[in-house]
C-alpha cells in the first residue's frame, strides 16, 4: 500500500540532545513537508521540499534542520537550538503543486515529541 | 496576507444537527481550499476541497460554501453523527509558476457530536 510512514510514533528528548524524526513516502511524490501542531495553533510549516537535495525553510524554521538526499526521505532533526520541541510532529507529501493541480496532500501518522 | 482565520474553536452539536465551520483569508491569489479532518493521535485526511470558481461543492454530507467577495468558506456538515467528532482544519494554497504550492492552515475547529 501506498503511503507515509513518520517513525517513531512517541519520542523523547533530553534536554540538550537532537533527535531525528524519520519520513518515509513511496507515493512517488516531489514535493514534502514537515509541520508541527500545537494545541489551538492549528499546523504551523517548519520545511518544505519540492525537489531532490533542495529545501526551504518555512515559518517556523529555528531551531530545527532536514535533509533531502532521496526523494522517498525528508527526515527532521529537532536541535537543542529549539527552546520548546515538544509537539506533534506531522510530515506531509505532494505531487508538486506549484504545477497548478488540486494536489491532495496525504500526511503520516504523526510522531510525538516530548522533552524529559 | 498569509493568515486563514477559523472559527469557532470549539463546537457542540446534538446528533443530526448541522455543524458549521467558518474560515476567512486575506490573500485573494490563493485558488485552492481544502478541509481536513483529524482524528486523535492520527495524521490529518482531506475531506473536501474547493476552488475558488465555484460557490458550493457537496459531497454527501459534507458541502463547502465560498464566498469569494466576501473571502470566506465554510464547511457544512448535515446530519452530524458522533463519528464525525474530530478536528476540522481549513486550508488555502497558491498554485502556478513562481509559488510553492504550500498549505497555510486554519488554527482548527474541534467537533463533538453528542448521542
Amino acid at each position: 500500500d501506498g503511503g507515509i510512514t513518520q517513525s517513531p510514533k512517541y519520542l523523547f528528548r533530553k534536554e540538550g540532545q537532537n533527535v531525528t524524526l524519520s519520513c518515509e513516502q513511496n507515493l512517488n511524490h516531489d514535493a514534502m513537508y514537515w509541520y508541527r501542531q500545537d494545541p489551538g495553533q492549528g499546523l504551523r510549516l517548519i520545511y518544505y521540499s519540492q525537489i531532490v537535495n533542495d529545501f526551504q525553510k518555512g515559518d517556523i524554521a529555528e531551531g530545527y534542520s532536514v535533509s533531502r538526499e532521496k526523494k522517498e526521505s525528508f527526515p527532521l532533526t529537532v536541535t537543542s537550538a529549539q527552546k520548546n520541541p515538544t509537539a506533534f510532529y506531522l510530515c506531509a507529501s505532494s505531487i508538486d503543486r506549484a504545477r497548478g493541480w488540486d494536489t491532495e496532500a496525504f500526511f503520516g501518522q504523526g510522531t510525538r515529541l516530548t522533552v524529559v | 496576507q498569509q493568515q486563514v482565520k477559523q472559527s469557532p474553536q470549539s463546537l457542540i452539536v446534538q446528533k443530526g444537527g448541522i455543524s458549521i465551520i467558518n474560515c476567512a483569508y486575506e490573500n485573494t491569489a490563493f485558488d485552492y481550499f481544502p478541509w481536513y479532518q483529524q482524528f486523535p493521535g492520527k495524521g490529518p485526511a482531506l475531506l473536501i476541497a474547493i476552488r475558488p470558481d465555484v460557490s458550493e461543492k457537496k459531497e454527501g454530507r459534507f458541502t463547502i460554501s465560498f464566498n469569494k467577495s466576501a473571502k470566506q468558506f465554510s464547511l457544512h456538515i448535515m446530519d452530524s453523527q458522533p463519528g464525525d467528532s474530530a478536528t476540522y482544519f481549513c486550508a488555502a494554497s497558491q498554485h502556478g509558476s513562481g509559488n510553492t504550492g504550500k498549505l497555510i492552515f486554519g488554527q482548527g475547529t474541534t467537533l463533538q457530536v453528542k448521542p
